[in-house]
């Protein structure tokens, strides 16, 4: 099984929503990533969680939240979120120290 | 930090000849070289990668190519077919940082 899976696929919130994104795997890999894509764009890295540990970049605002309750899922936590946050937000996982990342199909946002 | 250019950002070809896209790095430290396709509305998905101690890897139409000294690696599509056409992005990352960094992309289209 190669799949990293997503839900929900698409979804839509105001400004003042709080909402989580989902992204499990059963690959058995321990590091986990979110990106965001806008259109045209490639992906960019938001947070890694690798080695028991998360990495931020540090130009991601604090409305986007992580969380990684174990080494299959990773979650998104969103927050008063601006229209421009709108774009596909990606997950993917890999083998530590193997670099082949795999992704999921995307959560297509779009704040209101 | 790592920083990875991409060119062409378009290219158009007819159905049966070869594509070249080609990509230059900025961290020599970089050591784990990926290409994506993805095609729209869809997630990127792992084509080909390459490891800084191979000079070139080929698999059946696709190969690529990796020049340590000029810190730059190419994708080669030979016997291009329609369906070859969606947006290709090559990556970088270091073995153990887990951080890929995307080129620009090539909206590689190709003409019946």
């Amino acid at each position: 099984d190669t799949e990293v899976t997503q839900t929900p696929k698409h979804l839509v919130m105001g400004m003042t929503n709080k909402k989580s994104l989902k992204c499990e795997q059963h690959m058995g890999h321990r590091a986990m990533y979110w990106y965001k894509q806008k259109a045209k764009k490639p992906p960019e890295l938001m947070f890694v969680y690798s080695y028991e540990k998360l990495s931020i970049n540090e130009s991601v605002p604090s409305r986007f939240s992580p969380e990684c309750p174990n080494s299959s899922l990773l979650n998104l936590h969103l927050h008063a979120l601006q229209p421009e946050d709108s774009a596909l937000y990606l997950c993917a996982s890999s083998q530590e120290g193997r670099g082949k990342q795999y992704f999921g199909p995307g959560t297509r946002l779009t704040v209101l | 930090g790592e920083n990875v250019e991409q060119h062409p950002s378009t290219l158009s070809v007819q159905e049966g000849d070869s594509a070249v896209i080609k990509c230059t790095y900025s961290d020599s430290a970089s050591n784990y070289f990926p290409w994506y396709k993805q095609e729209l509305g869809k997630r990127p998905q792992l084509i080909i990668d390459i490891r800084s101690n191979v000079g070139e890897k080929k698999d059946q139409r696709i190969a690529v190519t990796l020049n340590k000294t000029a810190k730059h690696f190419s994708l080669h599509i030979t016997e291009t077919q329609p369906e070859d056409s969606a947006v290709y992005f090559c990556a970088a990352l270091l073995f153990g940082n887990e951080k890929l960094t995307f080129g620009t992309g090539t909206r590689l289209t190709i003409i019946p």
